[in-house]
């Protein structure tokens, strides 16, 4: 089976643009969460969909919106771009979404520049 | 959200025995902990989760502590591809949130 997919790999974009990255989960995983890592740094959780609704959200502006569609992939759009939020933005995915005991996948990750 | 402490950086050598400390005194009683490592380039890798009792898998043993505020993570024989940084988590029942922390960078030697 495939693993957690990301697109683009990399991406660089200018302040003040937006920008979309995508995530195609595991199949048959309905919980899709999002983590922004800066370099030197462990990962950050954004966001958590679980069967389309928000689950949680971490401490990030509103500049930062997400989306889960039927098929369960993922969407994460930052609006407003901050040379701060270069970094490199991952996805996990889960079966369950909703239990400790849960074993979460990562994709590899897109690395967003910006200048 | 419970915090956890690990030392920065350790080294071993290849074929050797791994003990990777963690400490989280502050782990409520629904609190699973958690270990993932995060080899260069790529996302974090799921290595093994217990709540109370230790654990094997084939990847590496988890052993708590009795009283859960600390555990260890233990690799039985380090090889180069163990190289990565070892993060230890908390994580709550009910969610899928994971809080990392900076993790412990381990290097392995030949």
């Amino acid at each position: 089976d495939a693993g957690v997919t990301q697109s683009p790999t990399h991406l660089i974009k200018t302040r003040g643009q937006q920008v979309t990255l995508r995530c195609s989960p595991i199949s048959g995983h309905k919980s899709v969460s999002w983590y922004q890592q800066v370099l030197g740094q462990g990962p950050q959780f954004i966001f958590q969909y679980y069967e389309k609704e928000e689950r949680g959200r971490g401490n990030f502006p509103d500049r930062f919106s997400a989306r889960q569609f039927p098929n369960y992939s993922s969407e994460l759009n930052v609006n407003a771009l901050l040379l701060g939020d270069s970094a490199l933005y991952l996805c996990a995915s889960s079966r369950l979404g909703l239990a400790a005991a849960n074993e979460q996948f990562f994709g590899p990750g897109t690395r967003l520049t910006v200048l | 959200d419970a915090k956890t402490t690990q030392p920065n950086s350790m080294e071993s050598n290849e074929e050797e025995p791994v003990h990777l400390p963690c400490n989280h005194s502050t782990i409520s009683g629904t609190d699973y902990i958690h270990w993932y490592r995060q080899l260069p380039s790529q996302g974090p890798e799921y290595v093994i989760h217990g709540l109370t009792s230790n654990v094997n898998n084939r990847m590496a043993s988890l052993a708590i502590a009795e009283d859960r505020k600390s555990s260890t993570l233990i690799l039985h024989r380090a090889t180069l591809r163990d190289a990565a940084v070892y993060y230890c988590i908390l994580r709550g029942y009910n969610t899928d949130k994971l809080i990392f922390g900076t993790g412990t960078r381990l290097q392995v030697f030949p």
